[in-house]
């Protein structure tokens, strides 16, 4: 079946470094979200990519939909305290149905 | 705002006990989903809904059934909860929409069965 496999499962960065997670797609996606989580929080919606190459920012995010539409990536730079939590990608099949992938857990040490 | 609100944060139930989840949305969504949550696992469908009185089965249903009697409502039920059922359980909804709208979740309620 249709999957989602989002890297690294957790990531430690000093504040003001960047980070970055990744997910890969067995198939192509219609479109991809992007969800933060923060700590005993509930996953929050970020932005959506909908077009192939597609790039968007918000602020220090910079969010990539690969031209195959198969991969996505989200960088953030400079990394704050704030950031702390855990990133989920969330792809729409050919189905319409939604795939999850794992999620990156992000620890900012200050 | 969209507020999804679900009944308990907290709950603890016994081996074989029939566990109510429920999950209340005030922005009139068609879209309802039950998720569980579980370390290195991230979020896995259990059931979802498009209408009232509308179910579909996700990814991991065994166990588990849903009520959707009002558009505004949706139960999860465990029908004989058992340990292998402790998690988070989060509830989401979203408007019908073939572009696939955002999501918005509930605070979740971490259930414990002992």
């Amino acid at each position: 079946g249709q999957q989602v496999m989002q890297i690294p499962q957790y990531q430690h960065v000093q504040e003001g470094e960047d980070f970055t997670t990744y997910c890969n797609s067995s198939t192509t996606l219609s479109n991809i979200q992007w969800y933060k989580q923060r700590p005993g929080g509930h996953p929050v919606f970020l932005i959506q990519l909908v077009k192939s190459g597609e790039v968007k920012k918000q602020k220090r995010l910079t969010f990539q939909f690969g031209e195959a539409k198969k991969n996505s990536s989200l960088h953030i730079t400079a990394t704050q305290t704030t950031d702390v939590g855990t990133y989920f990608c969330v792809g729409s099949g050919n189905t319409g149905k939604l795939i999850f992938g794992q999620g990156t857990t992000l620890q900012v040490k200050p | 705002d969209v507020k999804v609100t679900q009944s308990s944060r907290y709950l603890v139930k016994r081996t074989g006990e029939k566990v109510f989840l429920e999950c209340v949305q005030d922005m009139d969504h068609e879209n309802m989903f039950w998720y569980r949550q579980d370390p290195g696992l991230g979020l896995r469908l259990i059931y979802f809904s498009y209408d009232v009185k509308m179910k579909e089965k996700g990814d991991i249903p065994e166990g588990y059934s849903v009520s959707r009697e009002k558009k505004e409502r949706f139960s999860l039920i465990l029908e004989s909860a058992s340990t292998n059922q402790t998690s988070m359980y989060l509830c989401a909804s979203s408007p019908r929409d073939r572009s696939n709208q955002p999501q918005h979740f509930g605070d979740g309620t971490r259930l414990s069965i002992l």
